[in-house]
């Protein structure tokens, strides 16, 4: 089973209110991804976890928080949502340096 | 860091047409390249993974080809179909940032029409 899954498929979220994504997996990756997609825009990643590190791109250091409980789930945090983050965001997992397996995303909306 | 453009952002072909997307890269060091594909509300999946080591790479209905010189990577769809219809994602692995970081193409929707 190579499934990644997210929920909730769709957030609706007001500006300045968080919001908590959550990605889990079964495939005993030990990486996991997270990347914020808007319309006709390359994906691009916020984070990552390799096993309990947490990596954060520069550009996005401040913007975006993650947990990782266990090896299975991850999450996304925005602590206050903004008019910009409103986006798809796709979560990932790989094994090591092996392709990376997306889950189908969660559209947020932020009004 | 990587850079990777990817044309054209959107392709309409007929039935039994050829389709073919390019992605132009900027490093010369990159060497793991993937193609990805995203049916509408799906999820991207795993299209074809390609070393360096490989200009061609075959796979069902398609062929990806690599060009170091020029540094771009081409999809073609030889025959395509309406099952071909979709979102097309080039990814190269950043050389300089180890294993994690892909960077994408922008994408390319693709249209079969019957």
């Amino acid at each position: 089973d190579t499934t990644v899954k997210q929920n909730p498929r769709y957030k609706l979220a007001r500006v300045g209110k968080p919001v908590n994504l959550i990605c889990s997996q079964t495939m005993n990756h030990d990486t996991m991804y997270w990347y914020q997609k808007k319309p006709n825009q390359a994906p691009k990643l916020l984070l990552f976890y390799y096993d309990k590190i947490l990596n954060r791109e520069a550009d996005t250091f401040e913007k975006f928080q993650s947990s990782r409980p266990n090896n299975s789930f991850c999450s996304l945090y925005i602590g206050s949502a903004g008019l910009e983050y409103s986006a798809m965001y796709l979560c990932a997992s790989s094994r090591g340096p092996r392709p990376q397996y997306f889950g189908p995303g969660t559209r947020l909306l932020v009004l | 860091g990587e850079q990777v453009e990817q044309r054209p952002p959107h392709l309409s072909v007929r039935e039994g047409d050829s389709a073919v997307i390019t992605c132009t890269y900027t490093d010369p060091n990159s060497y793991y390249f993937f193609w990805y594909k995203q049916e509408p509300g799906a999820s991207l999946q795993l299209l074809m993974k390609v070393f360096s080591s490989t200009e061609i790479n075959e796979g069902q209905g398609f062929t990806v080809l690599l060009n170091k010189k020029d540094k771009q990577l081409s999809l073609n769809l030889t025959a395509a179909h309406p099952g071909d219809s979709a979102a097309y994602f080039c990814a190269v692995r950043d050389p300089n940032t180890g294993n994690y970081k892909y960077v994408f193409g922008a994408g390319t929707r693709l249209k079969v029409i019957a």
